[in-house]
This record gives C-alpha cells, sequence and structure tokens, in this order.
C-alpha cells in the first residue's frame, strides 16, 4: 500500500538559518511527489515537484527538494529561513504506475522560523 | 481567474441534518477531488472525479455522496450528519494532461456537526 511518513510534527529552526523537513514514501512503483504549504485558514498551495530527471527540484519562495530514490525520500529544503515560511507543510505522493488519480498525504509539518 | 472556490466557507449542523458542499473551477480542469483535513491526519480523499460524467471513491467516502455536475462543478453531500464529520473540507483540481497532475485546492470548509 502507498503511503506518506513524515516524521516530525514540528520543526523550530531561527530565521537565516537553513531548514529541511523530512519526508519518506512507500509506492509500489515510480512516484510522482509533491510539497503543499498550508497558511492558517488557507488552502494547500502547490511548491514543488519530482516529476523526473535532475534529483534536485526547485520550486517557489526559495524551496527546494531532492529526490533520493535508494532512501526513498523527498525532503524539503531552504538555505535561510525566513519568518514568513512559518506554516504547515505537506508531502504527497502518487503512483505513476497504479492508473489512479489517488494522491497520499502525509500528516504534515509545522514549521516555526524564530526571529 | 478565480481558480477553485468552495461555499460555504463555515457551517454548523445538529446531527442527522444534511447539507452539499459545492466546489467550482475555472482552470478547465478535468479531474476534482474532495478531501477532508483531521489534526494530526493530514489529508484524506474522499472522492474523485478523473473526468466529468466519473466519480471513484477515496480512502474515507462512508457518509458522503458526490456529483459532478459538470466539467466545472463537484458536489460532495452529507445526507445525515454526524459529529465524526466535524473536519475542514478541501476541493481540489487537476488537469490529466499535465505531467504529474498538480492539484490546485480551494480555500476549504469549516464544517462543525453538534
Amino acid at each position: 500500500a502507498q503511503s506518506v511518513a513524515q516524521p516530525e510534527d514540528q520543526v523550530n529552526v531561527a530565521e537565516g538559518n537553513p531548514l529541511t523537513v523530512k519526508c519518506t514514501y512507500s509506492v509500489s512503483g515510480n512516484p510522482y511527489l509533491f510539497w503543499y504549504v498550508q497558511y492558517p485558514n488557507r488552502g494547500l498551495q502547490f511548491l514543488l515537484k519530482y516529476i523526473t530527471g535532475d534529483n534536485l527540484v526547485k520550486g517557489s519562495y526559495g524551496f527546494e527538494a531532492e529526490f533520493n530514490k535508494s532512501q526513498t525520500s523527498f525532503h524539503l529544503k531552504k538555505p535561510s529561513a525566513l519568518v514568513s515560511d512559518s506554516a504547515l507543510y505537506f508531502c504527497a505522493v502518487r503512483d505513476r504506475a497504479s492508473g489512479t488519480y489517488k494522491y497520499i498525504f502525509g500528516t504534515g509539518t509545522r514549521l516555526k522560523v524564530l526571529a | 481567474n478565480a481558480g477553485v472556490t468552495q461555499t460555504p466557507k463555515f457551517q454548523v449542523l445538529k446531527t442527522g441534518q444534511s447539507m452539499t458542499l459545492q466546489c467550482a473551477q475555472d482552470m478547465n480542469h478535468n479531474s476534482m477531488y474532495w478531501y477532508r483535513q483531521d489534526p494530526g491526519m493530514g489529508l484524506r480523499l474522499i472522492y474523485y472525479s478523473a473526468s466529468e460524467g466519473t466519480t471513484d471513491k477515496g480512502e474515507v467516502p462512508n457518509g458522503y455522496n458526490v456529483s459532478r455536475l459538470n466539467k466545472r462543478e463537484f458536489s460532495l453531500r452529507l445526507e445525515s450528519a454526524a459529529p465524526s464529520q466535524t473536519s475542514v473540507y478541501f476541493c481540489a483540481s487537476s488537469e490529466t494532461g499535465q505531467e504529474g497532475h498538480t492539484q490546485y485546492f480551494g480555500p476549504g470548509t469549516r464544517l462543525t456537526v453538534l
């Protein structure tokens, strides 16, 4: 069965420091992988996705993520955190081999950037 | 371009009441989805519609029905609301022709069932 794990409920980082939000997945085939961000009382906004090719994917607002097939991970990173990055982050996966349109979301990681 | 819109934004129901959550998208997307978001559980798929005229169950379909009214609109109905259906509901859409099928989300409906 497909699954996504975000092992940290919350990540705290000081402004200006690098940040990492972790995601690991389990799918039977090759995945499409996504990161979304949710600000308070808002819907989810797309940040970036991995389809194929370069393992390092760059997205919106200076975020990037690295696809690691051997570790089945897709960690979200940013070189220098901003207070405005504080939000809830979701990793999601879709198995491209399944032929379905079902996406599996992780439980979310709350990022707090401290001034 | 409004993207994905949802109505209402907030709703309070009594146990046993019914209601329909409305969702519309103006991006000409083929696929639409309904999710619920509960604390500590992330987003769980209730139903989805891969294209106009088709609907399929997701992870948590019990207690819900859906209608894909046309390409733009996808409604979610609670026939007899229960307190366990207290949640935030999100509608999303995606274009099936696009590699990877990025989803675009509405602002959500916060539903409380007493």
